[in-house]
């Protein structure tokens, strides 16, 4: 149980267009998730946490009208990268949060996006 | 702010143990986690602590002092395929999101 399934799992895109990334959590309900992204032997970089029905909580120094995140049902999360640039290029991880469960965080698979 | 520090990188012999430290400065502190991750690939969970003490799980246990701060990741009889990243990542409670802060990773590479 407890499987989070992220898509795609590598984007190539252009400059200046925009990029959806999907978070499903497949068996359990997440009220909150998270988006990290992560450069090259670098940690994890928490950008935003997302609540179903509300707007997401976006870290600081994290443009919120160009990471546009929508947490439109229990089970799902998207994350938009709109007008995208060569340095968005990153490996973004999505995280989900059981709801009532102790502590449990499941991540997702990861999406690998290169802008070119 | 948020603090978590790690050692950049060890190496260790196969076979061996090592201890992978983690201190943190944290406010609101809900539980620290251990987590590995191989490249490109997402991060898998190991362990959990929110009480002090020594949780162990078969060869992985991770200490906790939350007086001191610190914790650390002690890996037994080292096997090649441990040779990843391995991540603190302390919880902090914030209006009800829990959300992780990661710490800044150790590289673990496991030679013969």
């Amino acid at each position: 149980g407890a499987v989070v399934s992220q898509h795609p799992s590598r984007v190539i895109c252009k400059s200046g267009t925009s990029v959806k990334i999907e978070c499903r959590s497949l068996d359990f309900q997440a009220t909150t998730m998270f988006w990290y992204r992560q450069f090259p032997k670098q940690s994890l970089m928490l950008m935003a946490t997302s609540n179903e029905g509300s707007k997401a909580t976006y870290e600081q120094g994290v443009e919120k009208d160009k990471f546009l995140i929508n947490h439109a049902s229990l089970t799902l999360s998207t994350l938009t990268v709109t007008s995208a640039h060569p340095e968005d290029s990153s490996f973004y991880i999505c995280s989900a949060r059981r709801d009532r469960e102790g502590y449990g965080y499941t991540f997702g698979s990861g999406t690998r996006l290169t802008v070119v | 702010g948020q603090n978590i520090d790690q050692p950049t990188e060890m190496t260790a012999t196969e076979g061996a143990i090592v201890q992978i430290n983690c201190t943190y400065q944290t406010s609101g502190f809900n539980g620290l986690f251990w987590y590995q991750q191989h490249a490109g690939e997402a991060p898998t969970f190991l362990s959990y602590n929110v009480l002090d003490g020594l949780e162990e799980k078969g060869r992985f246990s991770s200490f906790l002092s939350r007086s001191k701060g610190y914790s650390y990741l002690l890996l037994k009889e080292l096997q090649m395929k441990d040779s990843a990243s391995y991540l603190c990542a302390v919880r902090l409670l914030t209006g009800g999101g829990n959300k992780l802060t990661f710490g800044t990773g150790t590289q673990l590479k496991v030679e013969l």
